[in-house]
């Protein structure tokens, strides 16, 4: 089975505070992905990345960064959190972008920034 | 940021019964439609990935249908049981970019 992890669950921050959510996954999968659920939206693509070192901006990257050091981990990084990045924040990957068997997902951390 | 509506928002159904609610989409440069379900305390399950205009997939007692012409896909459950409850999430998939749905809950009462 494929298993992604993602470093917290919870996640309390004081505004202003810097914050590096990882994700980690086991099946040498080439894509990564960064989304984040809030309550009556869909999931918003923050960023992706189709390769080691690659990036690419989803729809939400404002506020956000991101880094692709291993294939198997993908981390975000949230440089001076705000109020406003409350939120649940789910990692993905896949084999290929269009591949047929869907996205694999973390069980996400809700961030709270206070 | 691609306008994907599902409908209706929530829905309680007795065990036992059949329901079905609706994923609607952009119907120009589709590339394929995922439904998802995400249980309470558990990631997000990838139930069906549908390319073809008039496909129809079936897991167990949940199956899909897709209109891409009209842009709207139909998810089924029939015979719903307890471990249905959760949120279903349709993803409509554009320049390999996923733009997901708010999602229907489905809670199904013993």
């Amino acid at each position: 089975d494929v298993k992604v992890t993602q470093s917290s669950r919870y996640l309390v921050k004081r505004t202003g505070e810097k914050v590096f959510l990882e994700c980690v996954q086991d099946m040498d999968h080439e894509n990564m992905f960064w989304y984040r659920q809030d309550p009556g939206l869909g999931l918003r693509l923050i960023y992706f990345s189709y390769d080691v070192k690659m990036k690419e901006k989803g729809d939400i990257p404002e506020g956000y960064s991101v880094s692709r050091e291993k294939k198997e981990r993908f981390s975000l990084i949230l440089e001076s959190t705000s109020t406003n990045q409350t939120s649940m924040y789910l990692c993905a990957s896949s084999p290929g972008l269009a591949a047929p068997s869907g996205q694999y997902f973390g069980p996400g951390t809700r961030l709270t920034v206070t | 940021i691609l306008n994907v509506e599902q409908s209706p928002q929530s829905l309680h159904v007795q065990e036992g019964d059949s329901t079905n609610f609706t994923c609607s989409f952009p119907s120009s440069n589709f590339y394929a439609l995922h439904w998802y379900r995400w249980e309470t305390a558990k990631s997000p399950e990838a139930l069906f990935v549908m390319t073809l205009n008039g496909d129809e997939k079936k897991k167990g007692r949940i199956s899909a249908t897709l209109n891409t012409k009209e842009g709207y896909s139909y998810l089924y459950i029939k015979g719903s049981q307890p471990e249905d409850s959760a949120t279903y999430l349709c993803a409509f998939m554009n320049d390999y970019k996923l733009s997901f749905g708010a999602g229907t809950t489905v809670t199904v009462r013993a």
